[in-house]
């Protein structure tokens, strides 16, 4: 069963950085990108980047390229998204997702991170 | 970037009812175009991949259509547990963008 499992939720200050772990189960880790997504509250998704396990190839969206970065550790079989500089607009649940090689789909996501960010 | 446009914002529907979800993109995305269902509380569920295929595990009550700018998500006898926020997404050229969503209500 391909499971992808998530850190718990952060509450971390104005300008530092966070990291996010995703570790992927049930399935060939190297063999599918994985996708970060990003939901404000209230609002609807955005796509942040993609990182191909294999040769940790990477794939942002313009908007996220100064604020997020994508890394993997593959003995792991763990995606990381690190965001840096943080402000309240930052403040979100961040989703992991496979691409499951169909038409660019996202057929297996995370639970969600929470991050909050306040002093 | 690729604009995705959804309608309605919100639906209310009864059960056994067929409702239809349009998205439109601000130019010709060619077929390349997922849908997603998002219950609350939970994570998005892959429901439609290029345009009209159905994903694994998903009813056969939900369909897509469309193409060029124009796409569909046609939900056939309506049930309690389709209740959701429904969401479009382009993947013709990145960055990959999604709809506004729409929130689908059971009267």
């Amino acid at each position: 069963e391909v499971q992808l499992q998530q850190s718990g939720p952060e509450l971390v200050k104005p300008g530092a950085s966070v990291k996010i772990s995703c570790k992927a189960s049930g399935y060939t880790f190297t063999d599918y990108n994985m996708h970060w997504v990003k939901q404000s509250h209230g609002k609807s998704l955005e796509w942040i980047g993609y990182i191909y396990p294999y040769n940790g190839g990477t794939g942002y969206n313009q908007k996220f390229k100064s604020k997020a970065t994508l890394t993997v550790d593959n003995s792991s079989s763990t995606a990381y998204m690190e965001l840096r500089s943080l402000t309240s607009e930052d403040s979100a649940v961040y989703y992991c997702a496979r691409d499951g090689n169909h038409n660019y789909a996202m057929d297996y996501w995370g639970q969600g991170t929470s991050v909050t960010v306040s002093s | 970037d690729i604009q995705m446009t959804q309608s309605p914002a919100s639906l209310s529907a009864s059960v056994g009812e067929t409702v239809t979800i349009t998205c439109g993109a601000s130019e010709n995305i060619y077929g390349a175009l997922n849908w997603y269902q998002r219950k609350q509380g939970k994570s998005p569920q892959l429901l439609i991949y290029g345009a009209t295929n159905l994903a694994d595990g998903m009813s056969s009550r939900f369909s897509g259509s469309g193409s060029g700018r124009q796409y569909s998500l046609k939900i056939s006898s309506l049930h309690p547990d389709d209740v959701a926020t429904y969401y479009c997404q382009n993947v013709l050229s990145t960055p990959w963008t999604f709809g506004g969503g729409t929130k689908l209500e059971i009267k």
